[in-house]
C-alpha cells in the first residue's frame, strides 16, 4: 500500500505542451521534493518544499513549477515540453528536512 | 561542490558469494551518507545511513557499509547475496540542507 503516490504511472505528451505530475504523500511528513532521472543520469535534486513552502531550488528553468495545494501535496507543473524533459520523476517526502527520505514509484514521462 | 561516484556501472555476482559496491564522495564537511536501492519499476529505498559514531552500519537485509573519512569512501557489503538481491543501488550524500547528491548507480545483477 503505497503511502507516497505519484499519478500517473506513465506518461506521453507531445513537444510545446503542458502537463502536471501529481504527488500526495500519506506519512504525516512536512517535507517534500521532487527529483528527475534521465537516462543514463545520476537522480537529479530538483525541488525541496517545507511547510508548503519552497526552500531549495536547483532546475533552472522557469518551465518547470511545483505547486502545493495542501500540505501533503506537491504537483509539478511543467509548461513547454521539450523532448530533454523525457525523464522518471520521482516524488519523495520526509518528516522533517534533515530526516530520511522516502520515494514515490515515479511517473515516467515521454516527451515526443 | 559535493558529488558522489560509483565507478561501478554493472556488477555481476554469483549467488551467495560475497559483494561490495564502491562508493567514494567529496564534501568539505562532515557528510551525511546513504545507500538506496532500486527494484524494477519502483522507487528508491533506503537501505542504511550513515550520520556519525560507528563508522560501520548496518542496514536491512543483511546489508552494511563502512564510512573510511580518509579515503571519502562509503563502500557497501554484503556477505552472502540473493538472487533478490538484483536491482540498482545508489549511494548519496547531504550536506548542510536537505538536498540529496546522488551517485550514478550501480546495476547489480545476481545469477545462479
Amino acid at each position: 500500500d503505497p503511502k507516497i503516490i505519484q499519478k500517473p504511472k506513465y506518461l506521453v505528451a507531445v513537444t510545446g505542451s503542458e502537463k502536471i505530475l501529481i504527488c500526495e504523500q500519506y506519512l504525516g511528513h512536512n517535507a517534500m521534493y521532487w527529483y528527475r532521472q534521465s537516462a543514463k543520469k545520476p537522480l537529479e535534486f530538483m525541488f525541496s518544499y517545507s511547510y508548503q513552502k519552497l526552500m531549495d531550488n536547483q532546475t533552472a528553468s522557469s518551465r518547470f513549477q511545483p505547486q502545493s495545494s495542501k500540505k501533503n501535496h506537491l504537483d509539478l507543473q511543467i509548461t513547454a515540453l521539450k523532448p530533454d524533459d523525457s525523464a522518471t520523476y520521482f516524488c519523495a517526502s520526509s518528516l522533517a528536512s534533515n530526516e530520511r527520505l522516502f520515494f514515490g514509484h515515479g511517473t515516467k514521462l515521454s516527451v515526443l | 561542490a559535493q558529488s558522489v561516484t560509483q565507478p561501478d556501472a554493472r556488477v555481476t555476482v554469483s549467488e551467495g558469494a560475497s559483494l561490495q559496491l564502491r562508493c567514494k564522495y567529496s564534501y568539505s564537511g562532515t557528510p551525511y551518507l546513504f545507500w538506496y536501492v532500486q527494484y524494477p519499476r519502483q522507487g528508491l529505498q533506503l537501505l542504511l545511513k550513515y550520520y556519525s559514531g560507528d563508522p560501520v552500519v548496518q542496514g536491512v537485509n543483511g546489508f552494511e557499509a563502512e564510512f573510511i573519512k580518509s579515503n571519502s569512501s562509503f563502500h557497501l557489503r554484503k556477505a552472502s547475496v540473493h538472487w533478490s538481491d538484483s536491482a540498482v543501488y545508489f549511494c548519496a550524500v547531504r550536506g548542510g540542507s536537505a538536498k540529496l547528491i546522488f551517485g550514478e548507480g550501480t546495476k547489480l545483477t545476481v545469477s545462479s
